[in-house]
């Protein structure tokens, strides 16, 4: 199995409080994906990196940021929390980008209230 | 926008019965790769098809790929209860190796 660590994997926070997510790999692949992951609307991208402080948005980017300050973590950042990022967040990350495949994390459980 | 649309959403069936779930799009994807999700757990590869027409199987799990490259499907013979899952296919562009992800068909298989 990739090695590929979420943290936390359940969280409820309130509305309006920032919130931190962090994904963690020791594959050292290049490409880490953030992904929310909702009923009937399956995989969303929210924000992709391809290499250290190299990141670019996703189709649901609004309300998150992201960081890469090194190789092997992906932090996505809810600034302020709303009703609507309840979810489940998924990290991936994948060693090329030409057919290669996504190992994905386990899942962070974020419930906003 | 739904770029590949994945049918049928749900499905609930007999051990035993066979099934096939479809992946559909107007654009030419490099490759298409399957995934099955357990809860609580992240997606886990299934397969990769590639070429055009190309046909993999894995155990009682045939998967394939148009000729055109737009389309797949994945056939499950004699199903049975550990094939229950979330299974989502994920087309990968050929212009920019994004991927792109069906909604997902959540099977269940009961005994």
């Amino acid at each position: 199995d990739a090695g590929i660590t979420q943290s936390p994997r359940h969280k409820v926070t309130e509305t309006g409080t920032p919130v931190t997510l962090r994904c963690h790999q020791t594959e050292n692949h290049r490409y880490m994906y953030w992904y929310r992951q909702d009923p009937g609307h399956g995989l969303r991208l929210i924000h992709y990196s391809y290499g250290v402080k190299d990141t670019d948005k996703g189709e649901v980017s609004d309300g998150y940021s992201v960081s890469r300050s090194k190789t092997e973590d992906f932090l996505l950042t809810l600034e302020s929390a709303t009703s609507s990022q309840t979810s489940v967040y998924f990290c991936a990350i994948r060693a090329g980008t030409d057919n290669s495949p996504l190992h994905f994390g386990n899942g962070t459980r974020l419930t906003v209230t | 926008t739904q770029l590949l649309e994945q049918s049928p959403q749900f499905l609930s069936i007999q051990e035993g019965e066979n099934l096939t779930v479809y992946c559909n799009s107007s654009s030419v994807f490099s490759s298409l790769q399957w995934y099955r999700q357990e809860p609580g757990e992240g997606p886990v590869l299934l397969v990769t098809v590639v070429t055009g027409g190309e046909v993999k199987k894995l155990k009682r799990l045939t998967f394939q790929f148009g000729d055109a490259r737009k389309d797949s499907s994945l056939h499950i013979t004699a199903a049975q209860p550990g094939d229950t899952g979330l299974y989502l296919c994920a087309g990968v562009r050929a212009s920019n190796y994004q991927l792109i992800w069906g909604a997902g068909t959540k099977l269940i298989i009961k005994p």
